[in-house]
C-alpha cells in the first residue's frame, strides 16, 4: 500500500519570502501522479499543483513549484512571494497511475499547518 | 467554486442515531469519491462510485453505506452513529480515469453527540 509522509506538522513564513514543504511517499509502482491540496479556514479542499511521475520537468504554477525526486520518493512543494491569503493547511497526495483494481483514489499525507505572518 | 455540491454543511445528531448526506457532482462527472477527514486518521479515501457503479472501497465501516444514482448524485448513508464519527466528510467527483482532477465539495461537518 502506498503511504505519504509530511513530518512537519506547522511552519510559518513572513509574508513575501520562500517557504518550502516537505513530502516523502512510499510506492512500488513506477507510474503514478502527486498532488497538493490547499485547505483554507472556510474548509475546501483546493488543487494547488501536480506532478505526473513520468516526467522529469517539476511542476509550476505561477509562485508555486515542486522538486520532484523519483528516486529519493520525495516531493516538495515551494511557495515564492507568500501572500496572506497562502495560509492554510496543505495535504500532499499520491494518486496511482494504473487502473488495476479500478481504485482512482488519492492517499493523503496528515497535512501541515502554514502560517503567513505579515 | 468547484461546482461540487454537499449538503448539509452541518450536521448535528445523536448517538445510535443514522443520517445521510448528499453530493451533487459537476456536471458532467461520472466518479464520485467520498472521503472522511478526522483530527487522529486524517483524510481517508472511504468509497468511490462510477456512473452508479461501486469502483474501489477504502476504509469504510460496514455501519457506513454509499450509493450513486442514475443522476449521477451519491448520497452516504452513516448509522448506529458513534461519537467517533464525527468528522468533516468530503465529497468529491471527477470525469473518470486517473489522469483526470477531482474536484471536492466543501465537506459536510459530522458532529454526534
Amino acid at each position: 500500500a502506498q503511504t505519504v509522509t509530511q513530518s512537519q506538522p506547522e511552519m510559518s513564513v513572513q509574508e513575501a519570502e520562500t517557504v518550502t514543504l516537505s513530502c516523502t511517499y512510499d510506492t512500488s509502482e513506477s507510474d503514478y501522479y502527486l498532488f497538493w491540496y490547499k485547505q483554507p479556514p472556510s474548509r475546501q479542499m483546493i488543487l494547488v499543483i501536480r506532478q505526473e511521475a513520468y516526467k522529469q520537468q517539476n511542476a509550476t504554477e505561477n509562485r508555486f513549484s515542486v522538486n520532484f525526486q523519483k528516486a529519493a520518493k520525495s516531493f516538495s512543494l515551494k511557495i515564492s512571494d507568500s501572500q496572506l491569503g497562502d495560509a492554510a493547511m496543505y495535504f500532499c497526495a499520491y494518486r496511482s497511475a494504473t487502473t488495476q483494481g479500478g481504485s482512482e483514489k488519492l492517499v493523503f499525507g496528515k497535512g501541515m499547518k502554514l502560517t503567513v505572518n505579515p | 467554486d468547484s461546482g461540487v455540491t454537499q449538503t448539509p454543511k452541518h450536521l448535528i445528531t445523536a448517538t445510535g442515531q443514522r443520517v445521510t448526506l448528499r453530493c451533487s457532482p459537476r456536471s458532467g462527472d461520472l466518479s464520485v469519491y467520498w472521503y472522511q477527514q478526522s483530527l487522529d486518521q486524517g483524510l481517508q479515501f472511504l468509497i468511490q462510485y462510477y456512473n452508479g457503479e461501486e469502483r474501489a472501497k477504502g476504509n469504510i465501516l460496514e455501519r457506513f453505506s454509499a450509493q450513486q444514482f442514475p443522476d449521477l448524485h451519491s448520497e452516504l448513508n452513516l448509522s448506529s452513529l458513534e461519537l467517533g464519527d464525527s468528522a468533516l466528510y468530503f465529497c468529491a467527483s471527477s470525469r473518470g480515469g486517473v489522469e483526470t482532477e477531482a474536484f471536492f465539495g466543501q465537506g459536510t461537518r459530522l458532529t454526534v453527540v
